[in-house]
């Protein structure tokens, strides 16, 4: 059971546009910055977003993040072959002392 | 390019200690404002935030392991490292160091991660 709570999966066929949700509450999302990781199988997480929305030298504006109270979302628009992964949020919990993140959710392209 | 490097032994026993070392490569461990974390991940499923360290020494674990958690720096090898003890087989996982920007705190590096086995 993760601290964060995304959907398992998401999908969509090439070109279109998919969102990921990721809920929590006011000791983390509510109080402190989002960051997003997509994982390829077999490979470690790569950073997406950061800050909430900020992208990382290298990541496509394809991907966007947004943040509002104690939610967060992940948008890609233009899906592609290659955006088929695992993606993963997380967040600073002032409660635990800790990074907590998402179950995580395999993104599919039909 | 800061890379990061896990070692260690693949397979551990049941009870006994499972013992991590990160190796820094193309930065210093010591410059910067950036905290050296653990995170694994069981085979199919999420990710799980073990702890991390400062630079200084300060550390920071997740509640539901520090009883059995200590991670250390060692900043004339550049590495840090985790020894994780009473292991089960619900520690069998891949294991991630990483690097996490202190203020932002969000994880800009990563290792390729390491496979651990707990098996008599």
């Amino acid at each position: 059971q993760s601290v964060l709570t995304q959907p398992p999966s998401a999908s969509g066929t090439p070109g279109q546009r998919v969102t990921i949700s990721c809920s929590g509450s006011s000791s983390n999302i509510g109080s402190n910055t989002v960051s997003w990781y997509r994982q390829l199988p077999g490979t470690a997480p790569k950073l997406l977003i950061y800050s909430n929305n900020q992208r990382p030298s290298g990541v496509p504006d394809r991907f966007s993040g947004s943040k509002s109270a104690t939610s967060a979302s992940l948008a890609i628009s233009g899906l592609q072959s290659e955006d088929e992964a695992d993606y993963y949020c997380a967040a600073w919990d002032d409660s635990l002392n800790g990074v907590v993140f998402g179950g995580g959710t395999k993104v599919t392209v039909l | 390019q800061v890379q990061l490097q896990e070692s260690g032994p693949g397979l551990v026993k049941p009870s006994q200690t499972l013992s991590l070392i990160c190796t820094v490569s193309g930065g210093s461990i010591s410059s910067g404002n950036y905290y050296w974390s653990w995170i694994r991940q069981p085979a199919g499923k999420g990710l799980e935030w073990i702890g991390r360290i400062y630079t200084s020494g300060s550390t920071n674990y997740n509640p539901s392991l520090k009883s059995r958690v200590t991670i250390l720096v060692d900043t004339s090898k550049n590495q840090f490292s985790l020894k994780l003890s009473s292991v089960t087989a619900a520690d069998t996982a891949v294991y991630y160091c990483a690097r996490e920007r202190g203020l932002s705190r969000f994880f800009d590096y990563w290792g390729q991660g390491t496979l651990v086995t707990v098996s008599s």
